[in-house]
């Protein structure tokens, strides 16, 4: 399986920011994802990372409070813009040979907004 | 939609205790499902998978699950848990075309 790391690791950051987050992976990849787990709670996909095209978001998503780009077939960025303390998250990449295909888990970023 | 659903959200064994985790999911065509699991302070890791064929799949460290197509079940059996065996369990399924849903986890502590 593919070695998928993040930075940051954790990060504690002010209402009203926003960081970028960024997962590198040590092979090229079809599909890249992002997810995010709430305290206490389970995973939820946000979008599906394209390479070269815009982001696919699921419900509940939107592009203008979570940006993300894929320059390349190993690199990903998520924007958690205007943050508020409900962002607070681990936020994780996955990636994966296709949809359907077993997706392997990035460390995560532990994001808190005070 | 697909849903997914883990019965337990927390579980306490004793060592050498036997282990079974409940998944249900919804969905009425051909899917793929998994556990993952996360020890406390790592990264969310593939336990095993199912794609077709057996529906008795055995994982990494001893664990196994077993896909009942007509009960959409995948249930999580281990016959005898360690304490190296706390962590959060997830289940998650698939089908062609989208994406990963996941249950809501179960954590498990085992005491030594």
């Amino acid at each position: 399986s593919a070695v998928i790391s993040q930075k940051p690791s954790r990060d504690i950051c002010q209402r009203g920011t926003s960081l970028t987050i960024q997962c590198q992976v040590d092979s090229q990849v079809t599909m890249m994802f992002w997810y995010r787990q709430q305290p206490g709670q389970s995973l939820t996909l946000i979008a599906t990372a394209n390479q070269g095209s815009e982001a696919t978001y699921e419900s509940g998503f939107v592009i203008d409070k979570f940006p993300i780009s894929r320059p390349n077939l190993t690199f990903s960025t998520l924007t958690v813009s205007n943050m508020s303390p409900e962002d607070s998250s681990i936020y994780l990449c996955s990636v994966g040979s296709s949809g359907a295909d077993t997706q392997y888990f990035g460390p995560g970023t532990r994001l808190t907004v005070l | 939609a697909q849903s997914v659903s883990q019965h337990n959200h927390h579980v306490i064994l004793s060592e050498a205790a036997s282990l079974e985790l409940g998944c249900n999911y919804s969905y009425g065509g051909t899917v793929n499902l998994f556990w993952y699991v996360q020890y406390p302070g790592q990264h969310l890791q593939l336990l095993l998978k199912y794609f077709s064929g057996d529906p008795l799949v055995k994982g990494i460290k001893g664990f196994e699950a077993e896909f009942i197509k007509s009960k959409f079940s995948f249930n999580l059996r281990k016959p005898s848990v360690q304490w190296s065996d706390t962590a959060e369990y997830f289940c998650a399924v698939n089908n062609a075309g989208n994406m990963l849903t996941f249950g809501g986890g179960t954590r498990l502590m085992v005491k030594p």
